[in-house]
């Protein structure tokens, strides 16, 4: 079964530098998407970033990249120049022709001023 | 500004007592979903519609239900509310049902409590 995995259940960043979040997948699929959403307190869910898996360069908006490692199955955000804004529960997700969407378990982001 | 809404933002209910929860969209997205989403923890498809088609998450418990009248709504019915079922449900909406176009745009969500 198609599993996500975020390992890092908090992680922490001073504001202006860069922050990584982890994400790893399991799936025995060649075709899907990944996606990282954001979801500030009591706030609704945006979307981030998106990646298509046959896609080989990382999907870059503006402070935010992903370092996708179709092999690895690893699929982590780079925040850079991090603002107090960016602190949120931030979801990685899966989606395929058979999976509409699944998550991991979320990752709580701190931005220290 | 097109959006997904929901109604209301904070529902109380009582054990055992019917409750409906409401999602309108001005996308005018073919799909709508509706997840469960307990605290400190990943959101859970519940089901979604295409269009009129309904499609169940194999685990999802039979005292959910739910109702789509038109392309702009869809409900949430809950028949029987137990203490386990206190949760954020959020409702999403995507444009088809293919993944190529696979961005799901979500409401703010309403948290249910069960007294």
């Amino acid at each position: 079964a198609q599993t996500v995995t975020q390992s890092q259940p908090e992680m922490s960043v001073q504001e202006a530098e860069t922050v990584t979040l982890s994400c790893t997948y399991d799936t025995s699929e060649s075709d899907y998407y990944l996606f990282w959403y954001k979801q500030p307190p009591s706030r609704q869910m945006i979307l981030v970033i998106r990646q298509e898996a046959y896609k080989q360069q990382n999907a870059t908006e503006n402070r935010f990249s992903v370092n996708f490692q179709k092999a690895a199955k690893s699929f982590s955000l780079k925040i850079s120049d991090s603002q107090l804004g960016d602190a949120a529960m931030y979801f990685c997700a899966y989606r395929s022709e058979a999976i509409y969407m699944r998550f991991g378990a979320g990752t709580r982001l701190t931005v220290k001023p | 500004d097109a959006m997904v809404i929901q109604n209301p933002r904070y529902q109380v209910t009582q054990f055992g007592k019917p409750v409906t929860l409401s999602c309108s969209q001005t996308l005018n997205h073919n799909v709508m979903y509706w997840y469960q989403q307990k605290s400190s923890q990943a959101p859970k498809l519940l089901f979604h519609y295409y269009d009129k088609d309904f499609n169940n998450e194999a685990d999802t418990p039979d005292n959910f239900q739910s109702r789509r009248p038109n392309t702009s709504f869809c409900f949430l019915d809950i028949r029987s509310p137990g203490l386990g079922d206190a949760a954020m449900y959020l409702c999403a909406t995507s444009r088809v049902y293919s993944p190529s176009y696979n961005e799901q745009f979500f409401g703010p969500g309403t948290r249910l409590t069960v007294l």
